[in-house]
């Protein structure tokens, strides 16, 4: 079985400062590896995902994540943060077969004050 | 393109009312269809999948129930509620390798 550990239940930065929201997995086989972002009272977006290939991936907002098979970790990374990027942050994984049931972990609230 | 809904955006119950919650997922057909329930200060915790018509898998034991009466409905429905069940339900979908959720139901139980 899968499991997913998101040390830091919430995050504390200044506006354009850089951050680091730590996520580690526990896995006996190979997995894919997410991060979803949910702002309040809203259901739960995709933020960016690792499949294969390079280990550091990208999304369109300035986020990327690398993974590190070494250290089971995914974690997830910002130079330079936004009032708006304050949200929950959601790290995930799934097998990459058999049924298609995503693990997540408890989340990491992501606080940004000016 | 695809799209999850859900309703009701909210809900107020007293304990011991029934419960019934609809997810509805348009652009596809035969998805993996999912409920999670966010409680306060908590992470998601998966409540039920379903991988076809009347085929319900339930992860936690409790007063709730699921069904999926149509290839894209899918709902979520209690007898009696307790102030436990009290939380943000979501409703999701699977897409080749990635889940999709729809924007979810606050539920209050008084």
């Amino acid at each position: 079985a899968q499991s997913v550990t998101q040390l830091d239940s919430q995050v504390p930065v200044f506006e354009e400062a850089p951050v680091e929201l730590r996520c580690n997995y526990s896995s006996s086989v190979s997995v894919y590896l997410f991060w979803y972002v949910q702002y309040p009272n809203q259901g739960l977006q995709l933020l960016l995902k690792y499949l294969s290939g390079s280990t550091l991936v990208e999304s369109i907002n300035g986020f990327e994540a690398e993974f590190n098979k070494s250290q089971t970790s995914f974690h997830l990374r910002k130079p330079s943060v936004h009032i708006s990027d304050t949200a929950e942050y959601f790290c995930a994984v799934r097998k990459p077969t058999g049924f298609q049931k995503l693990v997540f972990g408890t989340g990491t609230r992501l606080l940004v004050s000016p | 393109s695809q799209t999850i809904h859900q309703w009701p955006a909210t809900l107020v119950q007293p304990v011991g009312s029934p419960l019934s919650l609809e997810c509805t997922v348009e652009g596809t057909s035969n998805p993996n269809l999912y409920w999670y329930r966010q409680a306060a200060g908590r992470g998601l915790q998966l409540l039920f999948y379903s991988v076809g018509i009347g085929q319900i898998s339930s992860e936690v034991p409790q007063n709730l129930s699921a069904s999926r009466p149509q290839d894209r409905q899918f709902i979520l429905s209690s007898k009696k509620l307790l102030l436990s069940d009290s939380g943000f339900y979501l409703c999701a979908w699977m897409a080749g390798v990635e889940q999709y959720f729809g924007p979810g139901t606050r539920l209050t139980v008084t």
